[in-house]
């Protein structure tokens, strides 16, 4: 098993441009989620889905877009890209429609210009 | 919605001490904390969680205490290593589903 696997590692954006950060787990988990941290500021979460076609917000959703149209699938779309928007992106699933333990994807750095 | 607050940020301690970090939770309902370790340039990995009918759990050096009345959980390690040094976050979930961290710890396990 891959487990959750993110992709792109690394990205550079300027202001205004989009772009779709996938996520995509192998160990059929209802829930997923995604989660950006920022330095000093921990894990805050951005959207959480408890299986495919119900997705939900997070704490910090504005400026993010997220669909579930597989239980594999969760990609998280920034439709505008701003500066505040640049951290570090993790996406996690869990093996119930609750958020138990999580398994983290390895990361993807944002860097909006 | 919930709001989890945790302390100290950062924890340095010498080899061999024990290291305490609290976290405090506002959603009476929650009912799930659970504790992630982060290595530099890692991902958060669970290390050991409780659930909201237990008042304490141990696995190793590793202990976790809840307490519901006053909405407040801890994670105790004794005997630290070097290799327990790392950025510890806590989290609660609550009735909704929603899992929220705590801002981190950064502890530093002296040699």
């Amino acid at each position: 098993n891959a487990g959750v696997t993110q992709t792109p590692k690394f990205q550079v954006l300027k202001t205004g441009q989009s772009m779709t950060l996938q996520c995509a787990q192998d160990m059929n988990h209802e829930y997923m989620s995604w989660y950006r941290q920022d330095p000093g500021m921990g894990l805050r979460l951005i959207h959480y889905s408890v299986g495919a076609g119900i997705t939900d917000q997070g704490e910090v959703p504005n400026g993010y877009n997220v669909s579930r149209s597989t239980t594999e699938d969760f990609p998280l779309r920034l439709l505008s890209a701003a500066p505040s928007q640049t951290s570090v992106y993790f996406c996690a699933s869990s093996d119930s429609s609750g958020a138990n333990v999580l398994t983290f994807g390895a990361g993807s750095r944002l860097t909006v210009l | 919605g919930e709001n989890v607050e945790q302390h100290p940020s950062t924890l340095s301690v010498q080899e061999g001490d024990s290291a305490v970090i609290k976290c405090t939770y506002s959603d009476s309902a929650s009912n799930y904390f659970p504790w992630y370790k982060q290595e530099l340039g890692k991902r958060p990995q669970l290390i050991i969680d409780i659930r909201s009918n237990v008042g304490e759990k141990k696995d190793q050096r590793i202990a976790v205490t809840l307490n519901k009345t006053a909405k407040h959980f801890s994670l105790h390690i004794t005997e630290t290593q070097p290799e327990d040094s790392a950025v510890y976050f806590c989290a609660a979930r609550n009735a909704g589903n929603m899992l929220t961290f705590g801002g981190g710890t950064r502890l530093m396990v002296k040699p």
